[in-house]
């Protein structure tokens, strides 16, 4: 299996402009979850997914983002319009049924200039 | 919501000794506690992971204990080796029907000393 995908791995943006990153999870993973890592907050839940369903979307910070599931194998997180503070590292994770491990994928990491 | 503070910040060991990191929660209905591994610019890896309904886990070289009463678990990681250096994050949860929303502590830098 390859694991969690996401793309791209690195994204380099100006201020203004929209931004979409990707996640593949797991084949036959139930749960899907967006994390938001900087030096100053750590590691943040921002919105998690349950067979394509958002869950909960407390963690999303403001309303210039977004996130999708359209289908199992497919998840955007969106960030419109982008700001120098959303520069961070976005991982996707994915958890299959009955267990609890987090499988986090390589991150893309978003510098808005 | 869920509150978790995590100690020390940086540690430094020597090779060979033991490690200990410390995190408490504020939420007593948490009810699943994580540890994840992080090596630098890589992705976070679970480690070991505990339930509330028992006291102690161990696999291999480390172990994690938990004590609700005063809500507060650590990670134990003994005769530490040079490939154990990474960041630590601990983790609390309360698992609903599946539902896990994880808060993560802010981390420990582990750096084994040879």
């Amino acid at each position: 299996d390859a694991g969690v995908i996401q793309s791209p791995r690195h994204e380099v943006t100006e201020m203004g402009q929209e931004v979409t990153l990707r996640c593949k999870p797991i084949s036959g993973h139930d749960y899907l979850f967006w994390y938001r890592q900087t030096m100053m907050r750590g590691l943040e839940l921002l919105i998690y997914f349950n067979n394509n369903v958002p869950i909960d979307d407390s963690g999303m910070p403001e309303d210039r983002f977004s996130a999708k599931m359209p289908n199992a194998s497919f998840s955007t997180l969106k960030i419109q319009p982008s700001e120098p503070r959303d520069s961070a590292v976005y991982f996707c994770a994915s958890r299959p049924p009955g267990n609890l491990e987090q499988y986090f994928g390589p991150g893309t990491r978003l510098t808005v200039t | 919501g869920e509150n978790v503070e995590q100690h020390p910040s940086t540690l430094s060991v020597q090779e060979g000794d033991s490690a200990v990191i410390k995190c408490t929660y504020s939420d007593s209905a948490s009810n699943y506690f994580p540890w994840y591994k992080q090596e630098l610019g890589k992705r976070p890896q679970l480690i070991i992971d505990i339930r509330s309904n028992v006291g102690e886990k161990k696999d291999q070289r480390i172990a994690v204990t938990l004590n609700k009463t005063a809500k507060h678990f650590s990670l134990h990681i003994t005769e530490t080796q040079p490939e154990d250096s990474a960041v630590y994050f601990c983790a609390a949860s309360h698992i609903i029907q599946g539902a896990q929303k994880l808060v993560f502590g802010q981390g420990t830098r582990l750096t084994i000393n040879p």
